[in-house]
């Protein structure tokens, strides 16, 4: 089965600086990589996803990165805000399986004010 | 109202009793899953159904039941609890044909 490695499991930035969270994947077969972030005493929630079409999305801030060859993808958050500060989870899935999610072990991110 | 819920949000227990954790949802959502997550091993799948007549093992369903009582709700069963089955659990939804789940707040579960 699919397995999803994240790195780092904690990150320590300061506000304004970028921070990066990068995650490898096992199956060539997956094509859908989703990004959660979760807020202390809340459930996970999505921010940003990339299929394996393309090779980045940006959405403000945030911006993912794929490199199927290379079987990884990246989250890169630009002029970090001490709102940024939670637990981030990559994922990976095929879409035609039924997108039963792989997740990775999280990384819990920290914005210094 | 929160779309997904859970019921308790906190519970302690001892080991060897029987602890049931309700999900319910107001999305419309036919797909309900169930998490765990334990610290820095991200959220592990334990079972997940696609509608109320099809239930599914995940990769960690041992030790665990599950029911889909309706399409909003979907309870997950420990028949008797031991202590390492102490976690943060969370129930999910998606829509058919949808990438995204939608999470619930999470229960936190303490077996002694």
């Amino acid at each position: 089965g699919e397995n999803v490695e994240q790195h780092p499991s904690t990150l320590s930035v300061q506000e304004g600086d970028s921070a990066v969270i990068k995650c490898t994947y096992s199956d060539s077969a997956s094509n859908y990589f989703p990004w959660y972030k979760q807020e202390l005493g809340k459930g996970p929630q999505l921010i940003i996803d990339i299929r394996s079409n393309v090779g980045e999305k940006k959405d403000q801030r945030i911006a993912v990165t794929l490199n199927k060859t290379a079987k990884h993808f990246s989250l890169h958050i630009t002029e970090t805000q001490p709102e940024d500060s939670a637990v981030y989870f990559c994922a990976a899935s095929i879409i035609i399986a039924g997108n039963m999610l792989t997740f990775g072990g999280g990384t819990r991110l920290m914005v210094k004010p | 109202d929160a779309d997904v819920t859970q019921t308790p949000r906190n519970r302690i227990t001892k080991t060897g009793k029987r602890i049931m954790l309700e999900c319910s949802q107001t999305k419309g959502h036919d797909r309900m899953y169930w998490y765990r997550q334990d610290p820095g091993l991200g959220l592990q799948l334990i079972y997940y159904s696609f509608d109320v007549k099809d239930i599914n093992k995940g990769e960690i369903s041992d030790g665990y039941s599950v029911s889909r009582q309706a399409q909003a709700k979907f309870s997950l069963s420990l028949e008797s609890a031991i202590p390492n089955q102490t976690a943060l659990y969370f129930c999910a939804t998606s829509g058919t044909g949808y990438n995204e789940q939608f999470f619930g707040p999470g229960t936190r579960l303490t077996v002694l």
